[in-house]
């Protein structure tokens, strides 16, 4: 079973501060995504990479940076939190970069930004 | 621009009828449609997808319909039931996946 580990499930965080969400796959795969799902919303896409120190923006990159320095590692960071940034966050990966490859989603990161 | 979507947030649905999930999209490059499951404080799990090439793809007890000169596809899930209470997300791939904002559906017993 593929397994996607996220290593914060609830953060607490204050306007401003700088915040690390780590994504963790463990079956080898090339594709890693970060998600935000908000209510009435869905799954927006944040940021995602193909390869290792790769990194391509998604619909709503603003506001946030990511880091893969390593394969199994994907990082979501936020500069400066805002409370807008208040949301589930969700790390995905997928094994090849082509349609219809189906991505695995890690049990999510709940932020609350006060 | 929202280019999938789904217009129904939410659907009642008595245990042991036919559930039906519609999805409309709007750029035909897509060429596979997925649909996922997703519980409360969970990831949401991959349930069953189709390509574009195909209008019918079963699994069980889900069926996922396309219709393509509609941009359209449905997921159907015969007999419903209460475990299947989630939201549901259809998605849409061209290389990366675009999701639907769901729909969150109820199983009455």
């Amino acid at each position: 079973d593929v397994k996607v580990t996220q290593s914060s499930r609830y953060l607490v965080k204050r306007t401003g501060e700088k915040v690390f969400l780590e994504c963790v796959q463990d079956m080898d795969h090339e594709n890693m995504f970060w998600y935000r799902q908000d209510p009435g919303l869905g799954l927006r896409l944040i940021y995602f990479s193909y390869d290792v120190k790769m990194k391509e923006k998604g619909d709503i990159p603003e506001g946030y940076s990511v880091s893969r320095e390593k394969k199994e590692r994907f990082s979501l960071i936020l500069e400066s939190a805002s409370t807008n940034q208040t949301s589930m966050y969700l790390c995905a990966s997928s094994l090849w970069r082509v349609s219809g490859n189906t991505i695995y989603f890690g049990e999510g990161s709940w932020l609350t930004v006060v | 621009d929202q280019q999938v979507k789904q217009n129904s947030p939410s659907l009642s649905v008595q245990e042991g009828r036919i559930s039906i999930l519609n999805c409309d999209y709007t750029n035909s490059m897509f060429d596979y449609f997925l649909w996922y499951k997703k519980y409360p404080a969970e990831g949401p799990t991959f349930l069953i997808s189709i390509s574009s090439i195909k209008d019918k793809n079963e699994d069980g007890r889900f069926t996922v319909f396309l219709n393509k000169s509609a941009k359209h596809l449905s997921l159907h899930i015969v007999p419903s039931q209460p475990g299947d209470s989630a939201v549901y997300f259809c998605a849409a791939s061209d290389e990366k996946l675009t999701f639907g904002t769901g729909t969150r559906l109820t199983i009455i017993p």
